[in-house]
């Protein structure tokens, strides 16, 4: 079973650039989550769809980010325009079910920085 | 406010030793653990989970521990194997689901 793929590995923008990030789910799973993970924290949920619906983007900031999940596969995450804070690891996340008890699957993530 | 505190950011251990990492949290909501291993350049991966309604969960080498008087949990990694060296992340859930994350323990195996 092949894991949850992510491109690219990384990334190298200046600040109120525009970048996205792609993420293949495994196969068959219904949740996706997007993370950030700013260097010396752990992993904060951004959004978290289930099929192509959005279940959770409480903690997205909306003014600059954005993320769809067309046909409830693969999601892309924007970022317009960047911000030097937003420098971090973009982890796609997915699992079978819908609840956050169900095993998460992170694919290796996007490393980007942000000059 | 930090909800799930790992306090130590980093352990090193004897290989074949006992490996304890630590994890409190102070929302007496939360419902669920977890912890996640992760090795450099790769996404985290789930390593073992337990409920609130137990003390105690078991799988092979590694045991979590809980201790909800004191909002405690541990995970025990017994022996330490030089594969064990990486970042382990503890996680706990909220009943609607949210997930929060430490900042993580970097555990060292030295031979």
């Amino acid at each position: 079973e092949a894991g949850v793929a992510q491109s690219p590995r990384y990334k190298i923008i200046e600040k109120r650039q525009s970048v996205a990030f792609w993420c293949n789910p495994i196969s068959g799973h219904a949740t996706l989550y997007w993370y950030q993970q700013i260097l010396g924290q752990g992993p904060k949920l951004l959004i978290q769809f289930q099929n192509n619906g959005v279940v959770d983007d409480s903690q997205l900031p909306k003014d600059r980010f954005s993320a769809e999940r067309l046909k409830g596969v693969d999601s892309t995450l924007k970022i317009q325009p960047a911000k030097l804070e937003d420098s971090a690891v973009y982890l796609c996340a997915s699992s079978r079910g819908w609840r956050a008890k169900e095993t998460q699957y992170f694919g290796p993530g996007t490393r980007l920085l942000v000059l | 406010d930090q909800q799930v505190k790992q306090n130590s950011p980093s352990l090193s251990v004897q290989e074949g030793r006992i490996s304890i990492l630590n994890c409190d949290y102070t929302n007496s909501m939360f419902d669920y653990f977890l912890w996640y291993k992760k090795y450099p350049a790769e996404g985290p991966t789930f390593l073992i989970s337990i409920s609130s309604i137990k003390d105690k969960n078991e799988d092979g080498r590694f045991t979590v521990f809980l201790n909800k008087s004191a909002k405690h949990l541990s995970l025990h990694i017994v022996p330490s194997q030089p594969g064990d060296s990486a970042v382990y992340f503890c996680a706990a859930l909220l009943a609607d689901d949210k997930i929060i994350f430490g900042k993580g323990t970097r555990l060292h195996i030295l031979p």
